[in-house]
């Protein structure tokens, strides 16, 4: 069974510059998420769909970041205009349900540097 | 605020060794328990879980044991071996109704041939 597909896997952007990010979840996974990790901690979530509903986006900063599941699969985060404590690894996650006990399965992860 | 954290920042074992990892939290209210392995340059990797109704689980080589009463969480990795150098996190879930997980900081674990 194929994982959690993301890319790229690295960017390098300047500040207020803007960026997108993709990720392909689990094949029939109906839940996706999208985590920042900051270098030195652990990830926090930002956004979390069940098909293409948004089911939590309250630690997502709307004013900068923006992400869509148009077709219950596939996902883009997007970042316009990028800071530099924008830096981090934005990983995607996929369970089979959004339910309290499912387990989440991770992609490799973006690593994204804004100068 | 409320957060889940770790004591041991790094772990260093010799290969064979039992390693043990610990986890404090602070929400009672948390129904759900997981810990992940992150290897560099890797996203997280599901190592074993464990529900609130529950205080030990057992995986291969791994066991999780939960103290519901001083809310402490912990990783016994028996062997140890040097594929187990890794970050690992423990992660709460906070929400019920749907998964809202809440990871600590992170324990890196070096093991040594």
């Amino acid at each position: 069974e194929a994982g959690v597909a993301q890319s790229p896997r690295y960017k390098i952007i300047e500040k207020r510059q803007s960026v997108a990010f993709w990720c392909n979840p689990i094949s029939g996974h109906a839940t996706l998420y999208w985590y920042q990790q900051i270098l030195g901690q652990g990830p926090k979530l930002l956004i979390q769909f069940q098909n293409n509903g948004v089911v939590d986006d309250s630690q997502l900063p709307k004013d900068r970041f923006s992400a869509e599941r148009l077709k219950g699969v596939d996902s883009t985060l997007k970042i316009q205009p990028a800071k530099l404590e924008d830096s981090a690894v934005y990983l995607c996650a996929s369970s089979l349900d959004v339910t309290g006990a499912d387990t989440q399965y991770f992609g490799p992860g973006t690593r994204l540097t804004v100068l | 605020g409320e957060s889940v954290g770790l004591h041991l920042p790094t772990l260093s074992v010799q290969e064979g060794d039992n390693s043990i990892i610990n986890c404090a939290y602070s929400n009672s209210a948390s129904d759900y328990f997981i810990w992940y392995k992150q290897e560099s340059g890797k996203g997280p990797q599901f190592i074993i879980d464990i529900r609130s109704n529950m205080d030990k689980r057992q995986g291969q080589r791994v066991t999780v044991l939960l103290n519901k009463t001083v809310k402490h969480l912990s990783l016994q990795i028996a062997a140890t071996q040097p594929g187990d150098s890794a970050v690992y996190f423990c992660a709460e879930n906070r929400s019920t109704g749907f998964q809202k997980l809440v990871f600590g900081t992170g324990t890196r674990l070096l093991v040594s041939p």
